[in-house]
């Protein structure tokens, strides 16, 4: 699986777009990137996938780059409930049960202030 | 939908006890699986399961047992509690051909 690099924090001002950044430069031509985050004490919840073209959900958007070197999870209007951690994960597509098995880094922080 | 159901939400053992932590779904997913996470660290697969009858090893194995003898229910037996496995565990299932998981909401053990 390629590696995924992350900061550790970050902030923003409630109702302000909160834009995350991730790298995986290892990334192959078959591998998705995917976020999750984390609300404190909570399991984690998913957000949006991609492939390399440009998502959006009713969550969030999801910028690929065009080398798909990195991306960029955005919450167009962030508020206090988005404060979690979040989680930029590479993997390949789902054939087989091996391969819906995710791997979670530290993730980034977000804290997003009144 | 219920969605992943965990039980207990928190359990003190004295180590050496065994405990079974349960989890189900009602979303006929294929895939389920366990993980672990310990205080400023990310999640840690510990096992899952590709279906019924159908057990696998994750990351860290050691100390824990699984069974998947229907779709719906996927134990985590602890067979000798020790200190290390004071964790947060949660419990994910999703569709075979996707890695789009829906979490539990954890199982906080304290083994003293």
């Amino acid at each position: 699986d390629a590696k995924t690099t992350q900061p550790p924090s970050m902030d923003c001002a409630e109702g302000r777009a909160a834009n995350l950044p991730c790298n995986h430069s290892t990334i192959s031509g078959n591998e998705y990137v995917y976020w999750y985050r984390q609300i404190h004490s909570q399991g984690p919840q998913y957000i949006i996938h991609g492939l390399k073209n440009n998502e959006t959900n009713e969550m969030a958007s999801l910028i690929i780059t065009e080398d798909r070197k990195s991306s960029t999870l955005i919450l167009p209007h962030a508020t206090l409930r988005d404060t979690a951690v979040y989680y930029c994960i590479v993997r390949g597509g789902g054939s087989t049960g091996a391969n819906s098995k995710l791997t979670f880094g530290k993730g980034i922080t977000l804290s997003v202030r009144p | 939908n219920a969605g992943v159901t965990q039980t207990p939400k928190f359990q003190v053992l004295k180590t050496g006890q065994s405990m079974t932590l349960q989890c189900a779904q009602d979303m006929n997913h294929e895939y389920m699986s366990w993980y672990r996470q310990d205080p400023g660290m990310g999640l840690r697969l510990i096992h899952y399961s590709v279906g019924a009858g159908i057990t696998d090893q994750g990351e860290v194995p050691n100390g824990y047992n699984v069974s998947r003898s229907t779709t719906e229910d996927f134990p985590l037996r602890l067979l000798s509690a020790a200190p290390s496995q004071t964790s947060v565990y949660f419990c994910a299932s999703s569709p075979l051909r996707t890695v789009t998981q829906y979490f539990g909401p954890g199982t906080r053990l304290l083994v003293l």
